[in-house]
Formats: C-alpha cells, sequence, structure tokens
C-alpha cells in the first residue's frame, strides 16, 4: 500500500512569512494527526483528527497555527504568522486502528530565518 | 499526563553485537500500550516493536525483544546482531485511550544509536 506522502519536504521562510504543509494519509485510514518534531526532541502532537472532525488540538497554538481536514482525506497544516521557534520537522501519520501505532511521512522540514 | 524517559541520549555499538536501550515511563493507568519507534536520517517514523500492557510476555520481532516491566514501567529495547542499518534515532512512545476516545501517542527524547562497523 501506498505510505503517508507529505509536501514539500523542505522550505524555508522568514519570520512573519506564511508557510502550509500537506498529508495525504492512507487509504482508508480515519485518523491523521500531525507533530510537531523540534531538533533534539520527539515529535509533540499538534492536532488529531477523526474523519474530517477534530478529536483534540489541545497542543496547537492557534493564534498562528490552524489545520484542516476536508472530506475526511488529505490535511493542511498552514503557520500565520511564522516564528522563529517554529523550525522543527512537522510529521504528518495516520492510522486505521490507533493501538496498533501509526504510519507516519517522511515530514516536512521547516526553517524561520 | 504521561511522561516517557530515556536516559540514554547517545549510545553505540559494534556491529553484530548485542545493545539495549532503556525507557521508562509514568502513568496511573492500567491498560496502555508501548511502542519503540525508529528514525532514520531519512525522517520517517518506523514502527519497531509494539507491546501490549496486559499482557505479560515480552514482544519479540526478529532480532528486536523488549524487556517489560509493568511495576518498574520500564521498556527497554534490545537489539541483537546489531546491522549498519540500525544506526537511526530510537523513540520510546507510550499510548493510551485519551478521554476524547482515541489513541494518542507520546515520545521520548529518543536515544541516538550508532552502529559501528
Amino acid at each position: 500500500e501506498a505510505g503517508v506522502a507529505q509536501s514539500p519536504r523542505y522550505k524555508i521562510i522568514e519570520k512573519r512569512q506564511s508557510v502550509a504543509f500537506w498529508c495525504n494519509p492512507i487509504s482508508g485510514h480515519a485518523t491523521l494527526y500531525w507533530y510537531q518534531q523540534i531538533l533534539g526532541q520527539g515529535p509533540k502532537l499538534l492536532i488529531q483528527f477523526q474523519n474530517n472532525g477534530v478529536v483534540d488540538d489541545s497542543q496547537l497554538p492557534k493564534d498562528r497555527f490552524s489545520a484542516e481536514r476536508l472530506k475526511g482525506v488529505d490535511s493542511t497544516l498552514k503557520i500565520q504568522p511564522a516564528k522563529l521557534e517554529d523550525s522543527a520537522v512537522y510529521l504528518c501519520a495516520s492510522s486505521w486502528r490507533g493501538d496498533y501505532g501509526y504510519t507516519f511521512g517522511s515530514g516536512t522540514r521547516l526553517t524561520v530565518v | 499526563a504521561q511522561t516517557v524517559t530515556q536516559s540514554q541520549p547517545e549510545m553505540s555499538v559494534q556491529e553484530a553485537e548485542t545493545v539495549t536501550l532503556s525507557c521508562t515511563y509514568d502513568t496511573s493507568e492500567s491498560n496502555y500500550y508501548l511502542f519503540w519507534y525508529k528514525q532514520p536520517p531519512s525522517r520517517q517514523m518506523i514502527l519497531v516493536i509494539r507491546q501490549e500492557a496486559y499482557k505479560q510476555q515480552n514482544a519479540t520481532e526478529n532480532r528486536f525483544s523488549v524487556n517489560f516491566q509493568k511495576a518498574a514501567k520500564s521498556f527497554s529495547l534490545k537489539i541483537s546482531d546489531s546491522q549498519l542499518g540500525d544506526t537511526a534515532m530510537y523513540f520510546c512512545a507510550f499510548m493510551k485511550l485519551s478521554g476524547a476516545g482515541s489513541y494518542q501517542l507520546t515520545f521520548g527524547k529518543g536515544t541516538k544509536l550508532s552502529v559501528i562497523p
């Protein structure tokens, strides 16, 4: 089966600019997750979708981050305006049954200068 | 909130030797799942092994096995016959059923493993 697709692979922007990341999960996976991985740390959950509804966005900085999953398939994560501390790898994952683990994409490395 | 601690930031092992990565966690839950994920330089997180807390038997996957000590809240990963392709970051992760009725993973900070030829 095809894996979780993410784009772009790399992105460099200046602070205060906006950026968007795209994720296409594995077909049939109802649950989709966005994680932020700062250098030297483990991934941290930003938002979780079940189909096209938000299950948990308690750790999403809502003043600058937004995410949507239209039609319950692919998803976009947006940052506006970006700050230097947003520099990180943004990982998307999906699952059919969460307790069996997630399948991750290769992530987008964001550098804010 | 659950916390996952990996006390070894970096480790190295000779090719074909055995290495053990440590992980401890803190939770008041009785039913949960534990995972080890591998993250090579390609950045993709790859599931290595999964353990159900209610199962006493330690999980094994080929050269990978775990030592799960529920009372001690310890979950170590043993890699036997280490290969160069095992070089990666290894993350221990805890999962429980959240209040929203979904499963969520909480990760440790990772251990960087280098396999030396």
